[in-house]
């Protein structure tokens, strides 16, 4: 069965802060992860996309990481500023083309 | 580029209804995945639609349906309404299969009655 948990459900920091987002999946045979950011209401913003034969992706203050073996991705944010306050998202890519998402992480930084 | 659209924001049904939701892909992708988002989870995969095929779908009911014109845009059909199927519908496009990175649109916001 192909799940994605994220830990926390909830992180509020204050700015400036670094910070890690979780994600892990059951199932290794993924072919991509996927990390997006969603406001309220609104539709998801590709983060970063890291395919299975790569072990990380930087973008920016962004930086995602993959490791297949354990069943982990992470999401490293540094220097975290109040635009940043969103939901993250995380999702594996299948061969089946499902992609199963996480239920998010919700980032809150404080000014 | 223009990006992925979605059309209309919001709609209102009642049970028992039938819905019609569109998405305009990203120029250059041919590929089209239906999700849908329930308030606070993660959004669960529908189907998808890959050069006017069918090409994969989820633990969804044949009340879901869809379309994917030569244009590459594409069209999501409820049938028969139900409460439970109030949610945010985010259609995402991607080059080829879902392999490549995936971009979503920004979504309608059904709410069946």
């Amino acid at each position: 069965k192909q799940e994605v948990t994220q830990i926390p459900a909830a992180l509020s920091v204050p700015e400036g802060e670094n910070l890690v987002l979780n994600c892990s999946f059951t199932d290794s045979a993924i072919y991509n992860l996927q990390w997006f950011r969603q406001d309220p209401g609104k539709g998801l913003t590709s983060l970063l996309l890291i395919q299975s034969s790569q072990r990380e992706q930087t973008s920016g203050r962004l930086n995602a990481s993959l490791d297949k073996s354990s069943g982990r991705s992470t999401l490293y944010i540094a220097a975290s500023q109040p635009g940043d306050s969103a939901t993250y998202l995380c999702a594996g890519g299948y061969n089946n083309n499902d992609m199963r998402f996480g239920a998010g992480t919700r980032l809150t930084v404080k000014p | 580029e223009t990006g992925v659209t979605q059309s209309p924001t919001h709609l209102i049904k009642t049970r028992g209804q039938q819905v019609t939701l569109r998405c305009s892909s990203q120029s250059g992708h041919n590929t089209v995945s239906w999700y849908q988002q329930a308030l606070g989870q993660g959004p669960q995969f529908i189907f998808q639609y890959y050069r006017e095929e069918e090409n994969g779908r989820g633990n969804f009911p044949p009340r879901f349906s869809g379309l994917q014109f030569p244009n590459y845009s594409s069209e999501l059909n409820v049938n028969a309404l139900e409460l439970d199927d109030s949610a945010l519908y985010l259609c995402a496009s991607s080059r080829d299969r879902p392999y490549n990175e995936q971009f979503f649109g920004p979504g309608t916001r059904l709410t069946v009655l």
